[in-house]
């Protein structure tokens, strides 16, 4: 099955500056990639996707690139703010016939004001 | 706007109690998935449902059962409620080709 390994397991950064988080998935049938963003409390939910027929996508200040030959993609978030501070999962799965969904350990962001 | 609930939010149960966990969703999906959320380990899932009655084992199925007899209704069921099934169960729904959407979670704890 997917094994979805995720790095690094915290991350501190100084406000206004960039945190990358990284992500390497096994199953080359794999071809949707969410990333999501769980607050303290909260439910995790969608930031951002990509699928496996584009290498990048953009959204304001989030990014996601995906490197299929490598089988790893990454979360960019820049200019970072106070409330990006939270729990980022990033996740594998083949978006076709069963859903299974494999989950990263996820990455615990902590932005210093 | 989609919403997912799940029945209770906090649960504190005996060992060897028969427990349940209901999810609802509004949208129509036809996957739903039970996870739990365990301090560095994540979420793992634990039974996925792409149809109504149909069911699979996800990762970590042993000492749990399911039942989807509605399409908007998933429910996790501890046969016998152990204590190191105390954890977040977070519920998610979703199309097919498309993201998840979770519940608020339940957490449980197992005296």
């Amino acid at each position: 099955g997917e094994n979805v390994e995720q790095h690094p397991s915290t991350l501190s950064v100084q406000e206004g500056d960039s945190a990358v988080i990284k992500c390497t998935y096994s199953d080359s049938a794999s071809n949707y990639f969410p990333w999501y963003k769980q607050e303290l409390g909260k439910r995790p939910q969608l930031i951002i996707d990509i699928r496996s027929n584009v290498g990048e996508k953009k959204d304001q200040r989030i990014a996601v690139t995906l490197n299929k030959t490598a089988k790893h993609f990454s979360l960019h978030i820049t200019e970072t703010q106070p409330e990006d501070s939270a729990v980022y999962f990033c996740a594998a799965t083949y978006s076709g016939g069963y859903q299974k969904v494999t989950f990263g350990t996820g990455t615990k962001l902590q932005v210093i004001p | 706007d989609v919403k997912v609930t799940q029945s209770s939010r906090y649960l504190v149960k005996r060992t060897g109690e028969k427990v349940f966990l209901e999810c609802v969703q509004d949208m129509d999906h036809e996957n739903m998935f039970w996870y739990r959320q365990d301090p560095g380990l994540g979420l793992r899932l634990i039974y996925f449902s792409y149809d109504v009655k149909m069911k699979e084992k996800g990762d970590i199925p042993e000492g749990y059962s399911v039942s989807r007899e509605k399409k908007e209704r998933f429910s996790l069921i501890l046969e016998s409620a152990s204590t190191n099934q105390t954890s977040m169960y977070l519920c998610a729904s979703s199309f097919s080709r498309d993201h998840q959407y979770f519940g608020p979670g339940t957490r449980l704890l197992v005296l």
